[in-house]
């Protein structure tokens, strides 16, 4: 069974431009979540999507924002991006009851 | 809300000696009880989980851990390190489906020769 995969590995941006990172939950899982993991500042809950909606999203800025598509995949889009959102990216997918399975990861530096 | 407390920011023990890694969480019912462990620069592997029942839960690589509840605590342990087990190691608790998943703030563990 593949994992959850998470594209690309790594990217480099220019500080004010926009961010688009991608996440394939297991198959069979409709829950993806989408976390920050900045260094220092340990792990916070982004985004999570459920059967195409989104049902919960942490403390953090309108321009972070995402979709989940009909194959339960998943996109987090980071517009006008700043020199803190360097960091890395996790996303993980779930059946139920915060069964998680992560990705490996976006690393997204900010330059 | 709940939340998620991890003593110990760094622990170095030696190759074969015994491990454990301190967890307490602040939630009113029975919260879902997880220990995650990342390897520099990978996403997060599940080592065990709690969700009821034997308060003593083994895992993944020889880790156990052990819900009290009288103490808000799931410690995590293994007998004998291995220098494998150098990594950053995450406590996290849940609640209901999809809601309010914390996470710790994590353990850095170093492993000696």
């Amino acid at each position: 069974e593949a994992g959850v995969t998470q594209s690309p590995t790594h990217l480099i941006k220019t500080r004010g431009q926009q961010a688009t990172l991608r996440c394939s939950p297991i198959s069979g899982h409709t829950s993806v979540y989408w976390y920050q993991q900045a260094l220092g500042l340990g792990l916070q809950f982004l985004l999570w999507y459920d059967e195409g909606e989104e049902r919960n999203r942490g403390n953090f800025p309108p321009r972070f924002s995402g979709r989940q598509f009909p194959n339960y995949s998943s996109e987090l889009n980071v517009n006008a991006l700043e020199l803190e959102d360097s960091a890395l990216y996790l996303c993980a997918s779930s059946l139920s009851q915060g069964l998680y399975t992560f990705g490996s990861g976006t690393r997204l530096t900010v330059v | 809300a709940q939340s998620v407390t991890q003593p110990d920011i760094h622990i170095t023990v030696s190759e074969g000696a015994s491990l454990e890694l301190r967890c307490n969480y602040s939630y009113g019912a029975t919260p879902y009880l997880f220990w995650y462990v990342q390897s520099p620069g990978q996403g997060l592997q599940l080592l065990l989980k709690y969700f009821s029942g034997d308060t003593l839960v083994q895992g993944i690589k020889g880790f156990e851990a052990e819900f009290k509840r009288s103490q808000s605590s799931f410690n995590l342990r293994k007998p004998s390190v291995h220098w494998s087990d150098a990594a950053e190691y995450f406590c996290a608790v849940g609640t209901t489906y999809g809601q309010n998943f914390v996470f710790g703030p994590g353990t850095r563990l170093s492993v000696l020769p």
